[in-house]
């Protein structure tokens, strides 16, 4: 079953402007982490937070977690062109060993300069 | 610098014709997965390689096996593509004694098959 939603499925945005993707997720979790994806490329991490942070930054990126709504934001400040780029929301379940994750249908986000 | 590598790029196959995608690393992390991931969808996981032992996802067809001759190489072996095992293979590892668990990902495989 899927664990992520995210929505919007597309976000377009002028330079400059920010860029906020939401994730919901249904079962309890150890983390979420958001990734990047380039068109045609593999999946780079940007930023986990775990299931007791409720709010994480990195450079320009800010991610929040309710885990008593199941869902998590991403929010890109000051938008660049290069921001351009798919982005998923990946859950890492409770109890599992190895490190699964679940990974939801991705945002598409286009920047135009 | 440390990092996934897969090849080829684009891989072009024929119906029914096995074919062999490989991954490598050289980041020491002890779990490798393949994931398959299609169009405008998300990476859907095959499998995974918890040091040597095989990890199979419960929904991933008898048409796709794995192996994991040592810590630094993985392949993904289709033994009779069809049509609709045409997507992206990636390729990714973790070090699960690390409480983050963030994966690392090649830049992935294309499959087309004809």
């Amino acid at each position: 079953s899927q664990q992520g939603e995210e929505d919007p499925q597309a976000l377009s945005i002028q330079e400059g402007e920010n860029a906020t993707m939401n994730c919901s997720y249904k079962t309890s979790i150890n983390n979420l982490q958001w990734y990047r994806q380039n068109s045609g490329r593999g999946l780079v991490h940007l930023i986990l937070i775990r299931s007791n942070e409720r709010e994480k930054h990195s450079g320009r990126l800010r991610v929040t977690l309710d885990t008593s709504k199941k869902s998590s934001s991403l929010l890109i400040t000051a938008s660049r062109a290069a921001d351009t780029a798919s982005y998923f929301c990946a859950t890492r379940e409770g109890g599992t060993s190895y490190g699964k994750l679940t990974f939801g249908q991705g945002t598409i986000l286009t920047v135009h300069p | 610098d440390a990092m996934v590598i897969q090849n080829p790029r684009y891989q072009v196959t024929q119906f029914g014709k096995p074919v062999t995608l490989s991954c490598s690393q050289t980041l020491n992390h002890n779990v490798m997965y393949w994931y398959q991931q299609k169009s405008s969808q998300a990476p859907k996981l095959l499998f995974h390689y918890y040091d040597k032992d095989f990890n199979n996802e419960a929904d991933t067809p008898d048409n796709f096996q794995s192996r994991r001759p040592n810590t630094s190489f993985c392949f993904l072996d289709i033994r009779s593509p069809g049509l609709g095992d045409a997507a992206m293979y990636l390729c990714a590892t973790s070090r699960v004694d690390r409480a983050n668990y963030e994966q690392y990902f090649g830049p992935g495989t294309r499959l087309t098959v004809t």
